[in-house]
């Protein structure tokens, strides 16, 4: 079974450039996750969707990010404008509704902004 | 405060020694509990849950649980050079089981 998977691995851009990142979840996983590790932090929840809905987004920095998830399968997380603090790796990871919490985690985004 | 708290390390142990990885949370409430390990630019992986106080072991690994003390620690038993690598804790807040809260991360390294 192909785990999460998580597109691009690398991205750099210049402030103010726009980026979109995709995940898609393990398939049959209705619970879709985004987290960010910025450089020397810990990794931070963003959102959370449960198919197409967003559960939680308590943990969106701000209106420059926006997640969507139409039809309840693949997911992206654009940023626009990116700014430089923007910078860090993000993580999707997903888990079955109804089970367990457990959260698989996909390879991450590595998003540099210069 | 951060909720959850990890010692960064480097925590170093010899081939065949057992490494004792701990954590600490702030949310009493909180009632979930991961331990993932991340290999250098991999995804973080989970090696073991636990829920209720106690240990609980899986393999070479024994998770530890104490809510009254808002602690949990990972036991690696016979630690291999393959072990090296980031651990990271993981805890759930109490009204939301879906909101995992991570430590920075404690890195291991075993010595051949």
């Amino acid at each position: 079974e192909a785990g999460v998977t998580q597109f691009p691995s690398h991205s750099v851009i210049e402030k103010g450039q726009t980026v979109t990142l995709r995940c898609d979840p393990i398939s049959g996983h209705d619970n879709l996750y985004w987290y960010r590790r910025v450089m020397g932090k810990e990794i931070k929840f963003l959102l959370h969707f449960v198919k197409e809905s967003k559960q939680d987004e308590s943990g969106m920095p701000n209106n420059r990010f926006l997640a969507e998830r139409t039809g309840g399968t693949y997911s992206t997380l654009k940023v626009q404008p990116a700014e430089l603090e923007d910078s860090g790796v993000y993580f999707c990871a997903s888990s079955l509704i109804g089970g367990e919490e457990t959260q698989y985690f996909g390879p991450g985004t590595r998003l540099l902004v210069l | 405060q951060k909720e959850v708290e990890q010692n960064s390390g480097p925590l170093s142990v010899p081939e065949g020694a057992i490494a004792s990885l701990n954590c600490t949370y702030s949310d009493r409430g909180s009632q979930s509990f991961f331990w993932y390990r991340q290999y250098s630019g991999k995804s973080p992986e989970l090696i073991m849950f636990i829920y209720s106080n106690g240990d609980k072991e899986d393999g070479r690994f024994t998770a530890q649980l104490n809510k009254a003390s808002q602690y949990v620690s990972l036991l690696i038993r016979d630690s291999q050079p393959s072990d090296s690598a980031t651990y990271l804790c993981a805890v759930t807040g109490r009204n939301n089981f879906n909101k995992f809260y991570f430590g920075s991360g404690t890195k291991l390294n075993v010595k051949p």
